[in-house]
């Protein structure tokens, strides 16, 4: 599996963007790329995913490297609520066992107010 | 919707003594799958089922047993319990293996003495 490689920690302040890191220079040209975060004392959640082109969504939006050998998911506007460890995932839905979301260590990022 | 539903949320055993932990979902997902976290770690894969009847081994098989015999449940059933046992299980569920976004339960807290 292609590994995923994320800063242990960031901190910003609120109602200030965030920009989350990730390298993948390894990826695939089937990997799928999925960011996941998870909130204190709680189940990861969904938060974006994409393949080559940027997306966004009302949570976030997720900037993908013309090389796709790195990812930035950007929170426009951090609240205190975003304060969570983010995991960034590669995937290959062509394969079978896809599902399996392989978690690394994540970043942890601190909203100060 | 109730979503991806565990119990129970804490839980304390002996050594040797078994348990199920018990993972229900109400969006009449296909697949569903077992994680555990331990402290500071992302999470790893126990057992993954792609439908009723069929169940198969993730990363760290070892010591659980699952069965799915209802679409609905995904029981993770612990034989003899082990302090290397101690941690948060998480279940997850997601429509069917090509569907991008898994949806995680709260999570049981398990510490095993």
């Amino acid at each position: 599996d292609a590994k995923t490689t994320q800063p242990n920690s960031m901190e910003s302040n609120e109602e200030e963007p965030v920009h989350l890191p990730c390298n993948h220079s390894t990826i695939s040209g089937t990997d799928y790329i999925h960011w996941y975060r998870q909130l204190p004392s709680q189940g990861p959640e969904y938060v974006i995913h994409g393949l080559t082109s940027n997306v966004n969504n009302r949570m976030a939006s997720l900037a993908i490297a013309e090389d796709r050998k790195s990812s930035t998911l950007i929170l426009h506007r951090a609240t205190l609520r975003d304060a969570a460890v983010y995991y960034c995932i590669l995937r290959d839905l062509l394969i079978q066992g896809a599902q399996k979301l392989v978690f690394g260590q994540g970043t942890r990022l601190t909203i100060n107010p | 919707n109730a979503g991806v539903t565990q119990t129970p949320k804490f839980q304390v055993l002996k050594t040797g003594q078994s348990m199920t932990l018990q993972c229900a979902q109400d969006m009449n997902h296909e697949y569903m799958s077992w994680y555990r976290q331990d402290p500071g770690m992302g999470l790893r894969l126990i057992h993954y089922s792609v439908g009723a009847g069929i169940t198969d081994q993730g990363e760290v098989p070892n010591g659980y047993n699952v069965s799915r015999s209802t679409t609905e449940d995904f029981p993770l059933r612990l034989l003899s319990a082990a302090p290397s046992q101690t941690s948060v299980y998480f279940c997850a569920s997601s429509y069917d293996l090509y569907t991008d976004t898994q949806y995680f339960g709260p999570g049981t807290r398990l510490t095993v003495l």
